[in-house]
């Protein structure tokens, strides 16, 4: 299968700060999705991109979608303690390939 | 909001033995899918459903799973015979397009003993 690969693997940063995220592949993309996903729990659709170069927003959250479409990145500014969670994302080809996570840990 | 819902929550069922756990989608999709997480790991793509046909199957998906829409809300995943390594969150996920955002249930954890 294809191989998308998040990075930081996990972060732990201060409340307030603005955390940055992304996920790369060797292939490309048709559609991107970012999920936040808690213990335990399904995974929560964050930001859909469809369009190379598309940049979209939900609240704090910001994503883009690369422009080669072989990447994308997540922005959350202004961090709170909720945001703390794994933070997946996933690309289309034929199917939804899923990233490997981002582990997000919020000290208050 | 409408929801994606899953049963049972947790099932712990012995190896060899046969499955089902149940899905029902959001109402007006169209497009069914099944993902599995062993813990601690990522998602992973096994099958999705349109018009009551599989339209696209991963590896993971075998001889031994199966999918069915019995009626017009319900869809299922069928294990046949389980092993210890099908024990995992099984999620359920609809669609109204393919390659849309696609919303998550609160999945099923398997435990196979």
């Amino acid at each position: 299968g294809q191989q998308l690969n998040q990075s930081p693997q996990s972060m732990f940063i201060q409340e307030g700060e603005d955390v940055s995220m992304n996920c790369t592949s060797s292939s490309i993309f048709n559609t991107w999705l970012w999920y936040k996903q808690d213990p335990g729990e399904g995974p929560v659709l964050l930001i859909a991109l469809y369009k190379a170069g598309e940049l979209t927003s939900n609240g704090r959250l910001t994503a883009q979608f690369g422009i080669t479409r072989k990447d994308s990145f997540l922005n959350i500014s202004a961090s709170i303690p909720s945001d703390v969670g794994i933070y997946f994302c996933a690309g289309l080809m034929g199917q939804f390939y899923f990233g490997t996570g981002t582990s997000l840990t919020v000290i208050p | 909001e409408p929801e994606v819902t899953q049963t049972p929550s947790h099932q712990v069922t012995q190896m060899g033995q046969e499955v089902i756990l149940r899905c029902v989608p959001i109402s007006n999709h169209l497009y069914f899918y099944w993902y599995r997480q062993i813990l601690g790991q990522k998602v992973e793509f096994l099958v999705s459903f349109y018009n009551n046909e599989i339209s696209e199957k991963s590896e993971i998906f075998d001889d031994q799973f199966s999918v069915e829409r019995p009626d017009g809300s319900n869809f299922t995943l069928k294990i046949r015979s389980t092993k210890l390594e099908d024990s995992a969150m099984y999620f359920c996920a609809s669609s109204d397009g393919p390659g849309w955002e696609q919303y998550f249930g609160p999945g099923t954890r398997l435990t196979v003993t």
